[in-house]
């Protein structure tokens, strides 16, 4: 079984400055992560993911999300805030049959000016 | 592509009513899925389908039916309607071969009122 939690529920950032998104899994397999964005009123968008190769890894827009087995993390950064970031985030981990995936429940930016 | 087409946009229901939310896609995709979401509780998988034919429960399947009969088409049945269901319903699909690496890719939603 897996499970993902996502630590708050809505996150406040001004323009320019850091965003952390912090999620934390359980797996009993080796995982593979994803981090999705879904902005008002529409469907998810894949930011990235982790699928066991480098532990640092890149996505759209300027997110990138780090890979750290001990602490069963994979928190997603972005280091300098813009409006349009506003969207709420979700923390994915794929089951071992690939067949499942299950969801945090999300974290909702705002972006202040 | 058009991707993973969802009707309708939104749907208000009476209590005990039946429907059928559409799902379609065009990117033949041999794994489709159903989810709802609800705040606070991210997205949480209803049924899923791995091919023409052969669906699974989810987390959350009572009170859903699905069928599979083509590549292309997942509809998701509510029998009889009640207020615990309303929710925003997202279809999913992705590639099969290559396994749980494989993004899904998204509908736009369909947003159901029961009342």
């Amino acid at each position: 079984a897996q499970s993902v939690t996502q630590l708050g529920s809505h996150v406040s950032v001004s323009e320019g400055a850091l965003v952390l998104l912090r999620c934390n899994y359980s797996s009993s397999v080796p995982p593979y992560l994803f981090w999705y964005v879904q902005y008002p009123n529409q469907g998810l968008q894949l930011l990235l993911k982790y699928t066991s190769a480098a532990t640092l890894v890149k996505g759209i827009n300027g997110f990138e999300a780090e890979f750290k087995k001990s602490e069963t993390s994979f928190h997603l950064t972005k280091p300098s805030a813009h409006m349009s970031d506003a969207a709420e985030y979700f923390c994915a981990v794929s089951g071992a049959a690939g067949n499942k995936l299950t969801f945090g429940g999300g974290t909702r930016v705002l972006v202040k000016p | 592509n058009a991707g993973v087409t969802q009707t309708p946009k939104f749907q208000v229901l009476k209590t005990g009513q039946s429907m059928t939310l559409q799902c379609a896609q065009d990117m033949n995709h041999e794994y489709m899925s159903w989810y709802r979401q609800d705040p606070g509780m991210g997205l949480r998988l209803i049924h899923y389908s791995v091919g023409a034919g052969i669906t699974d429960q989810g987390e959350v399947p009572n009170g859903y039916n699905v069928s599979r009969s083509t590549t292309e088409d997942f509809p998701l049945r509510l029998l009889s309607a009640a207020p615990s269901q309303t929710s925003v319903y997202f279809c999913a699909s992705r590639e099969l071969a290559g396994g749980r690496s494989y993004e899904q890719y998204f509908g736009p939603g369909t947003r159901l009122t029961v009342t």
